[in-house]
């Protein structure tokens, strides 16, 4: 497995409290991608980052925000949590982007009551 | 717009049994196209592309440009199989994946 990392691995939180995922790589990848998976739905890309501070929305970004600071990090915040966003979230990261596949982490299961 | 479709929720065969994964996908230009499978309660793990043409756990795919598809093969179906199977496309000009929804494979002993 790629060196990619996600926590915690499992959070159960409550409606309208604010939550961050984490993802940590170690393979100094310059694309890090932020997905969820959601049962008839497959994964949906929620945003992406394709450098350090520079990211951008993906196809199901609404209520949701991200942060790279560093190459290795890339956070993925809840602002007010709801039960929609009930979900497994999947990091991925891939070297140069266009031309590489992606490499994905271990996954976060996240319930919001 | 781009979409991959799965048309199967779940496909379930016995051992020793071909297996057809089936792949459509909805793309004007050139994709790529690859599997993802996911064992239970594990990270999602690339199966195959189809740049590379070979064949990975005996799966194989081709690419039909004239059907637009991507169908996943198996001549003879293994219990380790039994896996989510994702079909995904990645256009030439962007870095995203474009997830189906997936299948659930189940091969019974």
């Amino acid at each position: 497995d790629a060196g990619i990392t996600q926590s915690p691995r499992h959070k159960v939180t409550e409606t309208g409290t604010p939550v961050t995922l984490r993802c940590h790589q170690t393979e100094n990848h310059r694309y890090m991608y932020w997905y969820r998976q959601d049962p008839g739905h497959g994964l949906r890309l929620i945003h992406y980052s394709y450098g350090v501070k520079d990211t951008d929305k993906g196809e199901v970004s609404d209520g949701y925000s991200v942060s790279r600071s560093k190459t290795e990090d890339f956070l993925l915040t809840l602002e007010s949590a709801t039960s929609s966003q009930t979900s497994v979230y999947f990091c991925a990261i891939s070297e140069a982007g266009k031309k590489e596949t992606q490499y994905f982490g271990p996954g976060t299961r996240l319930l919001v009551l | 717009a781009q979409r991959v479709t799965q048309p199967e929720k779940l496909l379930s065969v016995f051992k020793g049994a071909p297996v057809e994964l089936k792949c459509n996908y909805s793309y004007s230009g050139s994709p790529e196209l690859f599997w993802y499978v996911q064992y239970s309660r594990q990270r999602l793990q690339l199966l195959l592309r189809h740049i590379s043409r070979e064949s990975i756990k005996g799966f194989t795919a081709d690419l039909n440009k004239g059907e637009t598809s991507f169908h996943l093969k198996k001549p003879f179906a293994q219990e380790e199989d039994s896996a989510m199977y994702y079909c995904a496309l990645r256009s030439y000009n962007t870095d995203k994946l474009i997830f189906g929804t997936g299948t659930r494979l189940q091969v019974f002993p």
